[in-house]
């Protein structure tokens, strides 16, 4: 059974840190995605991962997977308040058309 | 504007009484899919649509049905709505090419049942 965890749940922190959250998953996979969510809002997508060593950058967010690990790190550099959001990691079935969630975590960031 | 549209956008029902959620996409994909999301839990998939008339079980299926009879619709339907069936409900869309398969979510519905 697919399982996606992720790391930390919650992370306070200020502007201008840096910070790394973890996504763990349980089983081989063919895509990692990265998913933002502002308070009340749906999910906007921030990356797709197709290969082990993949690394996508925009802005002060940089995603990179390792699938032999079975890891993907979302990485921010110097935080800003706007980053202040909820993070979901979600990895796909290997040739399957279904997504499994990690819990989201929920980032805030404070001026 | 390429879009998932999703009505009603906020419902407070009771226990028991049917209700359909409906959700549109305006750019022609395949897939379609429901998930519910409840703190904690990250998103959970109910059903999912790879095609018209094509439709199978994500996780969590009990107490929801779903149709497929057009590409553009896919509406969620509760016949016997419960207390935990309270949720905030999200419908997406994709082309179904791979490898990308890149999920557009509609604004969400959040649902209380009584």
């Amino acid at each position: 059974e697919l399982k996606v965890e992720q790391n930390p749940l919650f992370l306070s922190m200020q502007e201008g840190k840096n910070y790394t959250i973890y996504c763990n998953y349980s089983t081989t996979s063919d895509r990692l995605y990265w998913y933002r969510q502002d308070p009340g809002k749906s999910l906007e997508s921030l990356f797709v991962l197709l290969s082990n060593g993949a690394v996508k950058q925009e802005g002060r967010l940089m995603a990179s997977l390792d699938t032999k690990a079975r890891l993907s790190t979302l990485h921010i550099t110097a935080a800003v308040h706007d980053l202040s959001a909820t993070y979901f990691c979600a990895v796909s079935r290997d040739s399957n058309y279904q997504l499994i969630w990690g819990a989201g975590t929920k980032l805030i960031i404070k001026p | 504007e390429a879009q998932v549209t999703q009505n009603p956008r906020y419902l407070i029902t009771v226990t028991g009484k049917k209700l359909t959620v409906t959700c549109s996409q305006n750019m022609n994909h395949e897939y379609m899919s429901w998930y519910r999301q409840d703190p904690g839990l990250g998103l959970r998939q109910i059903y999912y649509s790879m095609n018209v008339e094509v439709t199978d079980k994500g996780d969590v299926p009990e107490g929801y049905k779903v149709s497929r009879k057009e590409k553009r619709n896919f509406p969620l339907i509760l016949e016997s709505p419960s207390p935990n069936q309270t949720s905030l409900y999200f419908c997406a869309s994709s082309l179904m090419s791979l490898p990308l398969w890149e999920q557009y979510f509609g604004p969400g519905t959040r649902l209380t049942v009584t």
